[in-house]
Parts: structure tokens; C-alpha cells; sequence
């Protein structure tokens, strides 16, 4: 069974801070690993995408890496800002399948 | 471009009744997917659907159902509620269907509340 294991559970960081958001997952063979972003009462938008050949993606002051070979992933988030607040979740994806897994989310609270 | 849409955004009902979820999505996608989100489960896989077909189903029982329109619009029925349907419900839309690298656009959910 696919499973998809993020930590921290929960992160609290002051604004202006770095934090970097980790996934673990088992699914194979793997095709791609979105990151997505979830405001509360709001639904997911993707944040990055990477596929098992990329091992970075950038997307303003969200940046991804990937390990394909170790199948971790991790967000960076620089220079929090509060609206950076909101749970972020990992999805990957197995090639030649349409399922798509996903990891229960990192709370992240950022306070000023 | 308008955003994907559903209706109603909250809904009460009680066990044993059942409910119709409806979502628009974005104007000319035609891939049409169903999760549920729970705080204790995360996001999971109803269905998806794609030209007027379900192509690809979840772990759910089959009191969960759906249909989707010519026109793409989708719907989704829980039938004989439970405590445990309790939960949001988001509708994604994407251009094509089954396509890795394609972005699902999420909706912004109808939270259902079962009594």
C-alpha cells in the first residue's frame, strides 16, 4: 500500500524565519511529487511539481528538492511570511497510475 | 477564467438521510475528481470522471456515487449518511484526464456535517 509519512506534524515559526517541511513516501514507480498549499477553509493549490528526474523546483519563496532514489522530498520556505500559514501537503504519484496519494499535511503557524 | 465552484459550500444532515454535491469546473476542463477530507485521514480519492464516464474509483462504498454532465458540470451523492461521512468534500478539475503533469485545480469544498 502507498503511504506518504510528513513531518513535522505541526511547525511554529516566527515571520522572517526559514523552515523546511519534510515527505516520505513508498509509492512506486514513482512519476511526480507535487507540494500543494491549503489556507483553512480554502482547497489545495499546487505549489510545485517535480518529476523522478528533477531534483529542484523553485516557485518564488517555496523551493523543492527531490530524491528519487531515497523517495524524500522536502519544501524550504524562505522568509515566512503570516500568509504562509495554512497546511501543506505532499502528493506523489505513481507512473501509470491515475491515484494519487496523499500525506496528512504540515500545519505550519507563522507568528509575528 | 472563473475558478472551480461548488455547491452548497455547508450542508447539515442527519444519518440516514442522503445529500447531492455539485461542482463546476473550470470553463473547457473535462477531467472532473472527487476527494474527502478528514482531519484524521487527510485527503482521499472518490472518483474522477471524464467525459461523461467514471474512469477511475476510490476505496469508498458505494453509497458514494457520482455523474458527470455534457457540459462537465459533476455531481455527488452520499446516500444513507453516517456519522463518519462527516467531513469536506473538494472537487478538482484538470484539462485532460490522466495526465501526470497536469494541474488539478481544487475547489473550495462543501463541508458536510452529519447529525
Amino acid at each position: 500500500k502507498n503511504q506518504v509519512e510528513q513531518s513535522p506534524q505541526s511547525l511554529i515559526i516566527l515571520e522572517g524565519k526559514n523552515c523546511t517541511l519534510q515527505c516520505n513516501y513508498t509509492v512506486s514507480p514513482f512519476s511526480n511529487l507535487r507540494w500543494y498549499k491549503q489556507d483553512t477553509g480554502r482547497g489545495p493549490v499546487s505549489l510545485t511539481i517535480m518529476t523522478f528526474s528533477e531534483n529542484t523546483k523553485s516557485n518564488g519563496r517555496y523551493t523543492a528538492t527531490l530524491d528519487a532514489d531515497t523517495k524524500q522530498s522536502s519544501l524550504h520556505i524562505t522568509a515566512s511570511q503570516l500568509s504562509d500559514s495554512a497546511s501543506y501537503i505532499c502528493v506523489p504519484r505513481g507512473a501509470g497510475s491515475y491515484q494519487l496519494t496523499f500525506g496528512k499535511g504540515t500545519k505550519l503557524s507563522v507568528i509575528p | 477564467k472563473a475558478g472551480v465552484t461548488q455547491t452548497p459550500r455547508y450542508l447539515i444532515k442527519t444519518r440516514g438521510q442522503q445529500v447531492t454535491l455539485s461542482c463546476s469546473p473550470i470553463s473547457g476542463h473535462r477531467s472532473v475528481s472527487w476527494y474527502q477530507q478528514t482531519p484524521g485521514q487527510g485527503l482521499q480519492f472518490l472518483f474522477e470522471y471524464f467525459s461523461e464516464t467514471q474512469r477511475n474509483k476510490g476505496n469508498f462504498p458505494g453509497r458514494f456515487s457520482g455523474r458527470q454532465f455534457s457540459n462537465s458540470r459533476s455531481e455527488m451523492n452520499v446516500s444513507t449518511l453516517e456519522l463518519g461521512d462527516s467531513a469536506l468534500y473538494l472537487c478538482a478539475s484538470s484539462l485532460r484526464q490522466d495526465r501526470a503533469a497536469d494541474t488539478q485545480y481544487f475547489g473550495p469544498g462543501t463541508r458536510l456535517t452529519v447529525l
